[in-house]
């Protein structure tokens, strides 16, 4: 089984919400990611969690804060975003080899 | 760190024609290579990869690519494409393998467009 499920499929928030995303994975990763993707585009990389600890942050905006509770879950609060924040979220876990992707939260911000 | 070249940004084909995808890589000692798949609203599924042994890979429907270290080139091909086929394809590297957490370098991305 090679699939990651990630929540909620789309997501419209305001400006001063607080919202989060979930990710899941039951390969027995230990390396979990989250990923932005614009339309288009290729993804950019956020956030790489290693057996449950920050190991990469790529220089992401403090209103993207992760959380990784546990080796199976994933999470990204999100609060007071911006419109240019819209885009498709990513999750990915990984073995020694291959990324495999979640199918991604669309997230709108109004 | 790695970079990829996508050298076409679109390939419109018609269906049962043959196509190919380019990708080009930077230089390194040891290069793990990725060709992944994005269908329209879905996230990105792995469709073939090479890690090292026989340079010519392959996928289960029908894609394969060939690592030439040469050329430092990964190219997609397709004898025969279907409809089914449109979707964006990304190209990838890592020189990273054997860490836990390695990073991923995307090329631009191709999209095929198979009409009838």
């Amino acid at each position: 089984d090679t699939e990651v499920t990630q929540t909620p499929k789309h997501l419209v928030m305001g400006m001063t919400n607080k919202k989060s995303l979930k990710c899941e994975q039951h390969m027995g990763h230990r390396a979990m990611y989250w990923y932005k993707q614009k339309a288009k585009k290729p993804p950019e990389l956020m956030f790489v969690y290693s057996y449950e600890k920050l190991s990469i942050n790529e220089s992401v905006p403090s209103r993207f804060s992760p959380e990784c509770p546990n080796s199976s879950l994933l999470n990204l609060h999100l609060h007071a975003l911006q419109p240019e924040d819209s885009a498709l979220y990513l999750c990915a876990s990984a073995g020694r080899e291959t990324q495999y992707f979640g199918p991604g939260t669309r997230l709108l911000v109004l | 760190a790695q970079s990829v070249t996508q050298l076409d940004s679109q390939v419109p084909v018609f269906e049962e024609a043959p196509v190919e995808l380019r990708c080009n890589y930077s230089s390194s000692v040891s290069v793990y290579l990725f060709w992944y798949v994005q269908y329209p609203n879905q996230g990105l599924q792995l469709l073939l990869k090479y890690l090292s042994g026989s340079t010519l890979v392959e996928s289960i429907n029908g894609f394969e690519a060939e690592f030439n270290k040469s050329q430092t080139s990964f190219h997609l091909r397709k004898p025969s494409v279907h409809i089914s086929d449109t979707a964006e394809y990304f190209c990838a590297v890592s020189d990273q393998l054997g860490s836990n957490d390695y990073k991923l370098s995307f090329g631009a991305g191709t999209t095929v467009t198979v009409r009838a």
